[in-house]
């Protein structure tokens, strides 16, 4: 049972736009919702991350908007660069419990 | 800059064979992580263990197993590897089951 889903699998956007990765969950009682970063041959590292007290979060040229009643968020990349070319992966947690991560979405960036 | 170290980078070995891998953290977390990685960038974790309590992912065969001299390492040895067990094995540290941060991985080639 996949309680966070991530679409698409894969997206490919130009240059210069804005790249927009949408994930969604089932329970309720989520909480915090991290998005990690991995480049190929690295491990996920921590980009952003929003409370579910919140329903925006601005980091740089990333931003996270959530809808609770709608149980879904999303990650904005703005000004979309080729170095923002890697492996998206939206998690999710309760409290103090582990995090469930998302199968991750494979943003290309064309130059 | 990394904080969460694991080796080998790269592991091949045979069917039947025995393998350890080992992770240090410097970021003076309490809890410490193994997920496994397969082909397709799926985040599975196998254990997360703190000074207290190992938690163990029921899903994981027993031929996995965490080793923990102090709460700065945690090593994973697998007792009879098996072609399934090819992945990258990903090891992650955090405080008070907060924000994780992963190491580069240890790909593992089983042939």
């Amino acid at each position: 049972q996949q309680q966070v889903r991530q679409s698409p699998q894969s997206l490919t956007v130009w240059e210069g736009e804005t790249a927009i990765l949408n994930c969604s969950y089932e329970n309720s009682a989520f909480d915090y919702f991290p998005w990690y970063q991995q480049f190929p041959g690295e491990g996920p590292a921590l980009l952003i991350a929003i409370r579910s007290v919140s329903d925006k979060k601005e980091d740089g040229g990333f931003t996270i908007f959530f809808n609770k009643r709608e149980k879904n968020l999303s990650l904005h990349i703005k000004d979309s660069q080729p170095g923002d070319s890697a492996t998206y992966f939206c998690a999710a947690r309760n409290g103090n419990e582990k995090i469930t991560f998302g199968a991750g979405t494979k943003l290309t960036i064309k130059p | 800059e990394t904080a969460v170290f694991q080796t080998p980078n790269y592991h091949v070995t045979q069917v039947g064979n025995e393998v350890s891998f080992n992770c240090k953290q410097t970021l003076g977390h309490d809890t410490m992580y193994w997920y496994k990685q397969d082909s397709k960038k799926l985040l599975k974790i196998m254990f997360s263990y703190n000074n207290k309590q190992l938690i163990v992912n029921e899903t994981v065969p027993r031929r996995f197993s965490p080793q923990s001299s102090d709460k700065a390492h945690l090593n994973l040895r697998i007792k009879s590897v098996e072609p399934e067990d090819s992945a990258v094995y990903l090891c992650a540290s955090s405080y008070r089951g907060l924000e994780q941060y992963f190491g580069p991985g240890t790909r593992l080639t089983v042939l």
